[in-house]
């Protein structure tokens, strides 16, 4: 069956850093993938996605890149701020839309 | 703002007591779902609707039942609540169109069950 795998947290950083989160997944077909995030408090927010082989999506200076050889959607920025500490969330959608278990970020002044 | 409310948005209750929560959205849509999101687990799927008395199971939903009366509101009854049940729970909708496989969620109930 379809399944997401990512990477465990939590994961420090300090501002400025280079962030990766990999996310991997298994999936018959070709399925969409996107990454959700969570601040705080709140409900899941689109963060990014991307609907086929090599698509690249972008938004507030994160991005990730659909590899269908490596079944990866890795999620990437390349300097981060104290504001970008959250849960972040692979999924993959088919017939229904699956997540992996969440990697908390935390990101230090 | 994809228009999604959810009710009440923190809930202490008793072990054996009945507890129903609600979402409510203003966009029309036809897809919504439930969810629990648990330290280590994610987001589980507890049941979904695909329209007004439409309803099915998802991978926890023992425990649990739903009702969709009339498209924006689609509520989750815990008939008899027990401490496993303690959790945040989301609802979300499916989007349309070009947002077709996306989902859009509510801010969340959480709930503690004594």
């Amino acid at each position: 069956g379809n399944s997401v795998t990512q990477m465990e947290g939590p994961v420090t950083l300090s501002e400025e850093a280079f962030l990766t989160i990999n996310c991997t997944y298994t999936a018959t077909g070709y399925p969409s993938l996107f990454w959700y995030v969570q601040y705080p408090g709140e409900g899941l927010q689109l963060l990014l996605k991307a609907t086929k082989a090599d698509d690249k999506g972008s938004n507030k200076g994160f991005e990730a890149t659909y590899r269908k050889e490596t079944t990866s959607f890795h999620l990437e920025k390349g300097s981060v701020q104290v504001s970008d500490s959250a849960v972040y969330f692979c999924a993959l959608s088919a017939s229904k839309i699956i997540f992996g278990s969440g990697t908390r970020l935390s990101i230090r002044p | 703002d994809a228009g999604i409310t959810q009710s009440p948005r923190h809930k202490v209750t008793e072990t054996g007591t009945p507890v129903t929560l609600r979402c409510h959205q203003t966009e029309n849509h036809r897809y919504m779902y439930w969810y629990r999101q648990d330290p280590g687990h994610g987001l589980r799927l507890i049941h979904y609707s695909y329209g007004v008395k439409d309803t099915d199971k998802g991978e926890v939903s023992d425990g649990y039942s739903v009702s969709r009366s009339k498209t924006e509101d689609f509520l989750l009854t815990l008939e008899s609540a027990t401490s496993s049940q303690t959790s945040v729970y989301f609802c979300a909708i499916r989007g349309t169109d070009d947002n077709r496989n996306e989902q859009f969620f509510g801010p969340g109930t959480r709930l503690t069950v004594l």
